[in-house]
């Protein structure tokens, strides 16, 4: 079953311009982290953030995590076409053997148009 | 270094055959993951592995499904009599070896297409 859920589900902006997409979820987590998906096919991790953080940022992305709210949102700022993909959150609650259990949201299709 | 690799990339079966897929991870990462992705869904998960043990196998959705990874290294993903709600997209991901309450980032492989007709 699907832990939380993206919104909004599709978004088309300009190039240049700033798209923020929000993650919900259910459950307790570990951390939380934001994948990207082109074509449908392999996911490539962007960033990771842990419970007890607030905010993160790597080159363009931003990743914001309210624990009392259960939601996260990603920013990615003066977007470019190449940018055009799915992005998925993925909460974490940790294995008792060591591992990481993912759970998706359901996506947000990113269209950034010239 | 190589990424994750999946074999076949796509897959047509008919119903009630048995089908594998194949997953070779990053060498090095002896935790390994399978995800389940039907279109317009995030991936689901199906099966972790530490080493060649299966321990954590919650997420198959019932005992058609099976994975072994007799050697720590490859997978392989076994469905037996297919139906056709089985199409998806199977991922495999691996990562560095997990301590409790720590996550690694995962890398996923591109997938296995799987069509049962």
């Amino acid at each position: 079953s699907q832990q939380g859920e993206e919104d909004p589900q599709a978004l088309s902006i300009q190039e240049g311009e700033n798209a923020t997409m929000n993650c919900s979820y259910k459950t307790s987590i570990n951390n939380l982290q934001w994948y990207r998906q082109n074509s449908g096919r392999g996911l490539v991790h962007l960033i990771l953030i842990r419970s007890n953080e607030r905010e993160k940022h790597s080159g363009r992305l931003r990743v914001t995590l309210d624990t009392s709210k259960k939601s996260s949102s990603l920013l990615i700022t003066a977007s470019r076409a190449a940018d055009t993909a799915s992005y998925f959150c993925a909460t974490d609650a940790g294995l008792t053997g060591g591992g990481n259990k993912l759970t998706f949201g359901t996506g947000t299709q990113l269209k950034v148009e010239l | 270094g190589a990424g994750v690799s999946q074999t076949p990339s796509n897959k047509v079966t008919e119903k009630g055959k048995y089908v594998e897929l194949r997953c070779d991870p990053i060498s090095g990462h002896t935790a390994l993951y399978w995800y389940r992705q039907s279109l317009g869904q995030g991936p689901e998960f199906l099966i972790y592995f530490q080493g060649t043990g299966a321990a954590d196998d919650s997420g198959l959705p019932n005992d058609r499904f099976f994975a072994v990874r007799p050697e720590g290294s490859v997978s392989t993903l076994k469905i037996q009599r297919t139906e056709r709600g089985d199409s998806a997209v199977y991922l495999c991901a691996s990562s560095q070896p997990g301590v409790a309450g720590n996550s690694y980032e995962q890398y996923f492989g591109p997938g296995t297409r799987l069509t049962v007709t």
